[in-house]
């Protein structure tokens, strides 16, 4: 069955300094998600990307957070200026989005550390 | 905005004995309901979902839940758990407006484990 991947597997950044986690869909999905959980909370929703544009996001997805899809393959979640509390494991999902029903499929995850 | 309510955080269990974990939500309009398992070392996986039609849906695994619209509840149940269900179980809502497509909410999460 095919796979949502992504890498790295872990980051750890020192506060101020850049990120940007990667995401391999599913091939032809065309709804790209991320999601982030901080250690002991619940999993949350940042951002929803469709058409090569954002199409949803969280009050949590502020301007030091930016997605693109720059190839045409990956899905990159870029954090701009990290803080200690964007530590977190990020997901990002995917959506084939052409059935009513459809159905959001997980990565792995990204387990951020910001030092 | 949606949120999802899961009572039980840990919940024990010993094999073949039956299982309910409690998911509430609280939305203004029309959902989608999932439950999501997480296997240790392992991603997001879906083990059902409703979005409409018969309320009692099966899933993977034996899993099944029931929609009361009414309580605005969509508990899990398995009649018989097994050692192997020990997990992450995670409860989700999205609006139906959207089908699947948009951002989920999900509730904490009840950590499952099962004594042999």
């Amino acid at each position: 069955e095919p796979e949502v991947t992504q890498t790295p597997s872990h980051q750890v950044t020192q506060m101020g300094q850049e990120v940007i986690l990667r995401c391999v869909p599913i091939s032809n999905h065309l709804y790209f998600y991320w999601y982030r959980q901080i250690l002991g909370q619940k999993v949350e929703f940042l951002v929803s990307f469709y058409n090569n544009e954002i199409s949803e996001k969280s009050e949590i997805f502020d301007d030091q957070f930016s997605v693109e899809r720059p190839d045409g393959s990956n899905f990159t979640l870029k954090i701009r200026s990290t803080k200690l509390e964007d530590s977190a494991m990020y997901f990002c999902a995917t959506l084939d989005g052409t059935r009513f029903t459809d159905t959001q499929y997980f990565g792995p995850g990204t387990r951020l550390t910001v030092l | 905005a949606q949120s999802v309510s899961q009572h039980n955080h840990h919940v024990i269990l010993s094999e073949a004995a039956s299982l309910e974990l409690g998911c509430n939500y609280s939305y203004g309009g029309t959902v989608n309901l999932f439950w999501y398992v997480q296997y240790p070392g392992q991603h997001l996986q879906l083990l059902l979902k409703y979005f409409s039609g018969d309320p009692l849906v099966k899933g993977i695994k034996g899993f099944e839940a029931e929609f009361i619209k009414s309580k605005f509840s969509f508990n899990l149940r398995k009649p018989s758990v097994q050692w192997s269900d020990t997990a992450e179980y995670f409860c989700a809502v999205n609006a139906y407006s959207g089908g699947g497509a948009d951002g989920l909410t999900f509730g904490k999460g009840t950590h499952l484990i099962i004594q042999p």
